[in-house]
């Protein structure tokens, strides 16, 4: 299994929403709830957003959340900023872990 | 504070080994899982295994699992990566990472990160 698809790019305007998408299959993102979500900005190590699907850490903006449909999770950015601009990877589990291509956003 | 400090770069030779510390300080090393990750320039984040600080217990990506181990040093604090018969795609940015102890599992999530150590491997 290599890496999870998501869309090589995002965009938005402030205060706008957008979705992220990671496609995984029944094997993986179906079958568990173990889907993760980091940001990452260029040159720094990534952060944590979103665990177990659906769940912030402490201090993450409730402008962050995270979804699960079938074999497809999600990440959705509510009232975009311009410091949301960077990169999103998911990750999940299947016998194995494995992190999304990564999607970058771009906040016009 | 919480934190994971890892080393400066390092530079090897093509089939060569590197071995990555991973210092712990404001939280218990034993407590929770330790992962590694790894960025190649320009690529995105691959996950390459996970220890269990407390027993030693470990698990490897199919990809790694010939030429990679990790440890831990309790009396340190650290953990560490060595990847052995180094490549040059093995050129990446090393990043250790602590298992979330809020999530559901040692797959969960991964919450605290070192900063990274550029490896680069050349001939």
């Amino acid at each position: 299994q290599s890496a999870l698809p998501q869309p090589r790019s995002v965009s938005g305007s402030p205060g706008q929403s957008v979705t992220i998408s990671c496609t995984g299959t029944s094997g993986d993102i179906g079958r568990y709830n173990h889907v993760s979500w980091y940001q990452q900005f260029p040159g720094k190590a990534p952060k944590l957003l979103i665990y177990d699907v659906t769940e912030r850490p402490s201090g993450v903006p409730d402008r962050f959340s995270g979804s699960k449909s079938g074999n497809t999770a999600s990440l959705t950015i509510s009232g975009l900023r311009s410091e949301d601009e960077a990169d999103y990877y998911c990750c999940s589990y299947a016998r194995s872990v494995f992190f999304g291509e990564g999607t970058r956003l771009t906040v016009l | 504070q919480a934190q994971l400090v890892q080393s400066g770069d390092e530079v090897r030779k093509t089939g060569a080994s590197v071995k990555v510390p991973c210092k712990a300080s404001g939280y218990n090393l034993a407590s929770d899982g330790v992962t590694w990750v790894r960025q190649a320039p320009g690529q995105g984040l691959e996950w390459m295994g996970w220890i269990n600080p407390y027993n030693g217990n470990t698990k490897y990506a199919q990809k790694f699992q010939d030429r990679v181990s990790m440890t831990t040093d309790a009396s340190t604090s650290t953990a560490y990566m060595e990847l052995r018969s180094l490549r040059s795609d093995d050129t990446a940015i090393y990043y250790c990472a602590r298992v979330f102890p809020g999530g559901s599992g040692w797959t969960s999530a991964f919450d605290l990160w070192g900063q990274g150590t550029m490896v680069t491997v050349s001939s």
